[in-house]
């Protein structure tokens, strides 16, 4: 079975700080993992991900995430962190013998002015 | 339309009421899923469809009752509620249920409130 610990349930940073949140699975067969995040009042949003093309894989407005086999590791990153990325972000995992999406439970990432 | 849409966007419902959730896919997929999100919980997966067939009833209570008749259509179908079934209800498709790469494309979802 597959499981995914987001380590944090909350995040703080400063307006164009790094973002670093981590997300840490487990599998017995090759994942894919995936980085969502959800606004407030609003449906998950595809951020990026992994599917053993790239360790490397680049997203949407600036996050990007890299696969560390190694260490079962599945960070998401970004730079420098903007106001409009406060929500929450979910890591999930599936795999080819299981399509369901198991999902971590989240990390809500607080921006500070 | 694009994408997932749900409807209604909220719903406030007493104990004895019957309801029903909409979800509309407008992707071309064949797989829909019913996701619940409670507060402090990860999110748990309910049902799901492929190619209009239930694949998945992850112990839900009869309470709950799912309907798909189209690949592109999927209902939730409320009755007798309690209150701990307050919760935001997202539904999601993807492409089929054939790899695990395939990724969930979510609505917005329903706030539930049962009163």
């Amino acid at each position: 079975a597959q499981s995914v610990t987001q380590l944090g349930s909350h995040v703080s940073v400063s307006e164009g700080a790094l973002v670093l949140l981590r997300c840490n699975y487990s599998s017995s067969v090759p994942p894919y993992l995936f980085w969502y995040v959800q606004y407030p009042n609003q449906g998950l949003q595809l951020l990026l991900k992994y599917t053993s093309a790239a360790t490397l894989v680049k997203g949407i407005n600036g996050f990007e995430a890299e696969f560390k086999k190694s260490e079962t590791s599945f960070h998401l990153t970004k730079p420098s962190a903007h106001m409009s990325d406060a929500a929450e972000y979910f890591c999930a995992v599936s795999t080819d013998s299981s399509y369901k999406l198991i999902f971590g439970s989240g990390t809500r990432l607080l921006v500070r002015p | 339309e694009t994408g997932v849409t749900q409807t209604p966007r909220h719903l406030v419902m007493g104990m004895t009421n019957k309801k029903s959730l909409k979800c509309e896919q407008h992707l071309g997929h064949n797989a829909m899923y019913w996701y619940k999100q409670s507060a402090k919980k990860p999110l748990e997966l309910m049902f799901v469809y492929n190619f209009k067939e239930q694949t998945e009833n992850n112990s839900v209570p009869s309470r709950f009752s799912p309907e798909c008749p189209n690949s592109s259509h999927l209902f939730l179908h409320l009755h007798t509620l309690q209150p701990e079934d307050s919760a935001l209800y997202l539904c999601a498709s993807s492409q089929e249920l054939t790899r695990g790469s395939y990724e969930q494309y979510f609505g917005p979802g329903t706030r539930l409130t049962v009163t």
